[in-house]
Protein backbone atom coordinates (compact mmCIF):
# COMPACT_ATOMS: atom_id res chain seq x y z
CA UNK A 1 0.00 0.00 0.00
CA UNK A 2 1.08 3.29 -0.65
CA UNK A 3 2.22 5.50 2.52
CA UNK A 4 3.76 8.72 3.47
CA UNK A 5 5.78 9.43 6.56
CA UNK A 6 6.69 12.92 7.48
CA UNK A 7 8.73 11.43 11.02
CA UNK A 8 9.12 15.07 12.45
CA UNK A 9 5.37 16.93 14.39
CA UNK A 10 7.58 19.93 14.64
CA UNK A 11 10.66 21.42 13.56
CA UNK A 12 12.45 24.70 15.55
CA UNK A 13 15.33 26.17 13.66
CA UNK A 14 16.72 29.88 14.05
CA UNK A 15 16.60 32.29 11.51
CA UNK A 16 19.50 32.45 9.37
CA UNK A 17 20.15 28.21 9.86
CA UNK A 18 20.03 25.59 7.33
CA UNK A 19 16.36 23.98 7.56
CA UNK A 20 15.29 20.40 6.66
CA UNK A 21 12.06 18.79 6.87
CA UNK A 22 11.84 14.92 6.34
CA UNK A 23 9.51 12.92 4.34
CA UNK A 24 9.83 9.33 2.62
CA UNK A 25 7.78 7.45 1.15
CA UNK A 26 6.14 3.98 -0.01
CA UNK A 27 4.95 3.10 -2.94
CA UNK A 28 4.87 -0.09 -5.75
CA UNK A 29 5.72 1.70 -8.72
CA UNK A 30 7.68 5.10 -9.28
CA UNK A 31 6.84 7.87 -7.40
CA UNK A 32 5.75 11.46 -8.35
CA UNK A 33 6.35 12.97 -5.42
CA UNK A 34 5.37 16.79 -4.19
CA UNK A 35 5.70 19.35 -1.49
CA UNK A 36 2.69 21.76 -0.75
CA UNK A 37 2.70 24.34 2.39
CA UNK A 38 0.29 25.69 4.40
CA UNK A 39 0.18 29.63 6.21
CA UNK A 40 -2.28 29.77 9.56
CA UNK A 41 -5.99 29.93 7.73
CA UNK A 42 -5.28 29.43 4.30
CA UNK A 43 -5.09 26.77 1.83
CA UNK A 44 -2.60 25.10 0.82
CA UNK A 45 0.36 26.11 -1.78
CA UNK A 46 2.45 24.22 -3.98
CA UNK A 47 6.25 24.79 -3.40
CA UNK A 48 8.14 21.80 -5.70
CA UNK A 49 7.61 18.38 -7.58
CA UNK A 50 9.59 15.18 -8.63
CA UNK A 51 8.47 13.71 -11.83
CA UNK A 52 11.87 12.42 -13.25
CA UNK A 53 15.11 13.58 -13.86
CA UNK A 54 18.24 15.40 -11.63
CA UNK A 55 17.30 14.36 -8.10
CA UNK A 56 17.51 17.34 -7.05
CA UNK A 57 14.34 19.93 -7.50
CA UNK A 58 13.98 23.65 -6.73
CA UNK A 59 10.87 25.15 -6.05
CA UNK A 60 9.14 28.31 -4.58
CA UNK A 61 10.77 30.94 -1.65
CA UNK A 62 14.02 29.21 -2.33
CA UNK A 63 13.05 26.02 -1.04
CA UNK A 64 14.70 22.77 -2.77
CA UNK A 65 14.09 18.78 -2.34
CA UNK A 66 16.27 15.52 -3.17
CA UNK A 67 14.89 12.65 -4.31
CA UNK A 68 16.81 9.82 -3.22
CA UNK A 69 14.99 6.37 -4.59
CA UNK A 70 17.24 4.23 -2.37
CA UNK A 71 15.85 5.05 1.02
CA UNK A 72 12.86 6.01 -0.62
CA UNK A 73 13.14 9.63 0.69
CA UNK A 74 12.41 13.14 -0.82
CA UNK A 75 13.64 15.92 2.12
CA UNK A 76 12.75 19.19 1.94
CA UNK A 77 15.65 22.14 2.37
CA UNK A 78 16.53 25.62 2.74
CA UNK A 79 20.31 26.76 2.96
CA UNK A 80 18.82 30.09 5.22
CA UNK A 81 15.48 30.18 7.18
CA UNK A 82 13.84 32.94 6.92
CA UNK A 83 11.34 33.85 9.81
CA UNK A 84 8.46 33.84 7.23
CA UNK A 85 8.83 30.35 6.30
CA UNK A 86 7.08 29.27 9.54
CA UNK A 87 4.19 26.83 8.08
CA UNK A 88 2.95 23.69 8.23
CA UNK A 89 4.88 21.37 5.35
CA UNK A 90 3.49 18.56 3.67
CA UNK A 91 4.59 15.98 1.12
CA UNK A 92 2.42 13.82 -1.40
CA UNK A 93 3.19 10.98 -3.24
CA UNK A 94 1.11 9.49 -6.26
CA UNK A 95 2.45 5.62 -7.81
CA UNK A 96 2.54 5.94 -11.54
CA UNK A 97 1.30 2.24 -10.71
CA UNK A 98 -2.06 3.73 -9.13
CA UNK A 99 -4.70 4.35 -11.56
CA UNK A 100 -6.57 6.38 -9.38
CA UNK A 101 -5.94 10.02 -9.34
CA UNK A 102 -4.92 10.22 -5.74
CA UNK A 103 -2.21 11.85 -3.61
CA UNK A 104 -1.11 10.50 -0.64
CA UNK A 105 -0.57 13.05 1.84
CA UNK A 106 1.98 13.10 4.84
CA UNK A 107 0.15 14.41 8.46
CA UNK A 108 2.42 17.73 8.48
CA UNK A 109 4.96 18.82 9.94
CA UNK A 110 4.89 22.47 11.65
CA UNK A 111 7.89 24.48 10.53
CA UNK A 112 8.82 27.08 13.11
CA UNK A 113 11.65 29.60 13.16
CA UNK A 114 12.96 31.22 15.63
CA UNK A 115 14.56 35.24 15.17
CA UNK B 1 -8.50 35.30 -11.97
CA UNK B 2 -9.57 34.40 -8.64
CA UNK B 3 -8.17 30.68 -8.74
CA UNK B 4 -10.31 28.21 -6.48
CA UNK B 5 -12.73 29.94 -4.28
CA UNK B 6 -15.39 28.07 -1.36
CA UNK B 7 -18.64 29.16 0.12
CA UNK B 8 -18.99 29.39 3.00
CA UNK B 9 -15.93 30.30 4.83
CA UNK B 10 -16.96 28.49 8.24
CA UNK B 11 -20.60 26.95 9.44
CA UNK B 12 -21.80 25.67 12.80
CA UNK B 13 -24.67 22.72 12.59
CA UNK B 14 -26.47 21.27 14.23
CA UNK B 15 -26.23 17.24 14.38
CA UNK B 16 -28.90 15.60 11.75
CA UNK B 17 -28.95 18.99 9.71
CA UNK B 18 -27.85 19.34 5.78
CA UNK B 19 -25.58 21.74 4.06
CA UNK B 20 -24.14 22.20 0.65
CA UNK B 21 -20.33 23.61 0.05
CA UNK B 22 -19.71 25.23 -3.11
CA UNK B 23 -16.16 25.20 -5.07
CA UNK B 24 -15.68 27.27 -7.94
CA UNK B 25 -12.41 27.57 -9.77
CA UNK B 26 -12.40 30.02 -13.16
CA UNK B 27 -8.93 28.13 -14.45
CA UNK B 28 -10.66 26.09 -16.85
CA UNK B 29 -9.96 23.13 -15.10
CA UNK B 30 -10.93 18.98 -15.38
CA UNK B 31 -9.89 17.74 -12.03
CA UNK B 32 -11.36 18.93 -9.15
CA UNK B 33 -11.22 17.63 -5.29
CA UNK B 34 -12.89 17.61 -2.21
CA UNK B 35 -10.47 16.67 0.84
CA UNK B 36 -11.07 17.19 4.88
CA UNK B 37 -8.03 17.92 6.99
CA UNK B 38 -8.42 16.76 10.53
CA UNK B 39 -5.03 17.50 13.24
CA UNK B 40 -2.26 15.22 13.08
CA UNK B 41 -3.89 13.01 9.63
CA UNK B 42 -2.87 15.73 6.69
CA UNK B 43 -5.39 15.44 4.24
CA UNK B 44 -7.75 12.92 3.04
CA UNK B 45 -9.79 12.75 0.46
CA UNK B 46 -13.06 12.53 -0.15
CA UNK B 47 -14.67 12.64 -3.49
CA UNK B 48 -13.00 13.77 -6.48
CA UNK B 49 -14.17 13.91 -10.19
CA UNK B 50 -12.05 14.28 -13.44
CA UNK B 51 -14.88 16.11 -15.98
CA UNK B 52 -17.90 17.74 -15.68
CA UNK B 53 -20.51 14.79 -14.79
CA UNK B 54 -18.58 12.66 -13.37
CA UNK B 55 -17.65 11.77 -9.50
CA UNK B 56 -15.70 9.19 -7.86
CA UNK B 57 -15.51 8.13 -4.61
CA UNK B 58 -12.00 8.79 -2.84
CA UNK B 59 -10.60 7.90 0.98
CA UNK B 60 -13.04 8.61 3.21
CA UNK B 61 -16.40 9.30 1.36
CA UNK B 62 -19.07 8.13 3.47
CA UNK B 63 -21.69 10.75 4.71
CA UNK B 64 -20.90 13.07 1.74
CA UNK B 65 -22.18 13.25 -1.69
CA UNK B 66 -20.94 15.44 -4.45
CA UNK B 67 -21.99 16.91 -7.91
CA UNK B 68 -20.23 18.49 -11.10
CA UNK B 69 -22.97 19.73 -12.52
CA UNK B 70 -20.66 22.47 -14.38
CA UNK B 71 -16.99 22.42 -15.03
CA UNK B 72 -16.46 25.03 -12.60
CA UNK B 73 -18.24 23.85 -9.76
CA UNK B 74 -18.18 20.93 -7.33
CA UNK B 75 -20.71 21.17 -4.68
CA UNK B 76 -19.67 18.81 -1.07
CA UNK B 77 -22.97 18.01 0.45
CA UNK B 78 -23.65 16.63 3.52
CA UNK B 79 -27.21 15.33 3.92
CA UNK B 80 -27.18 14.24 7.71
CA UNK B 81 -24.23 16.12 9.66
CA UNK B 82 -22.74 14.12 13.25
CA UNK B 83 -19.95 15.38 14.74
CA UNK B 84 -17.48 12.97 13.75
CA UNK B 85 -17.34 15.52 10.35
CA UNK B 86 -15.92 18.73 12.08
CA UNK B 87 -12.91 19.06 10.17
CA UNK B 88 -11.52 22.15 7.59
CA UNK B 89 -12.67 21.30 3.99
CA UNK B 90 -10.63 22.15 1.29
CA UNK B 91 -11.33 22.22 -2.22
CA UNK B 92 -8.90 21.96 -4.64
CA UNK B 93 -8.70 21.72 -8.51
CA UNK B 94 -6.04 20.55 -11.36
CA UNK B 95 -5.33 20.74 -15.33
CA UNK B 96 -5.90 16.84 -15.08
CA UNK B 97 -2.28 15.80 -16.79
CA UNK B 98 -2.71 12.48 -14.91
CA UNK B 99 0.15 11.90 -12.50
CA UNK B 100 2.22 15.11 -12.82
CA UNK B 101 -0.52 17.54 -12.52
CA UNK B 102 -0.68 20.35 -9.65
CA UNK B 103 -3.20 21.03 -7.23
CA UNK B 104 -4.62 24.47 -6.28
CA UNK B 105 -6.30 24.36 -3.37
CA UNK B 106 -9.10 27.40 -2.06
CA UNK B 107 -8.86 28.93 1.22
CA UNK B 108 -11.27 26.14 3.61
CA UNK B 109 -14.49 25.62 4.67
CA UNK B 110 -14.39 25.61 8.57
CA UNK B 111 -17.41 23.26 10.19
CA UNK B 112 -18.14 22.59 13.43
CA UNK B 113 -20.68 19.89 13.79
CA UNK B 114 -22.25 20.30 17.42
Amino acid sequence: AQSVAQPEDQVNVAEGNPLTVKCTYSVSGNPYLFWYVQYPNRGLQFLLKYITGDNLVKGSYGFEAEFNKSQTSFHLKKPSALVSDSALYFCAVRDLMDSNYQLIWGAGTKLIIKP
Amino acid sequence: NAGVTQTPKFRVLKTGQSMTLLCAQDMNHEYMYWYRQDPGMGLRLIHYSVGEGTTAKGEVPDGYNVSRLKKQNFLLGLESAAPSQTSVYFCASSYGQVYQETQYFGPGTRLLVL
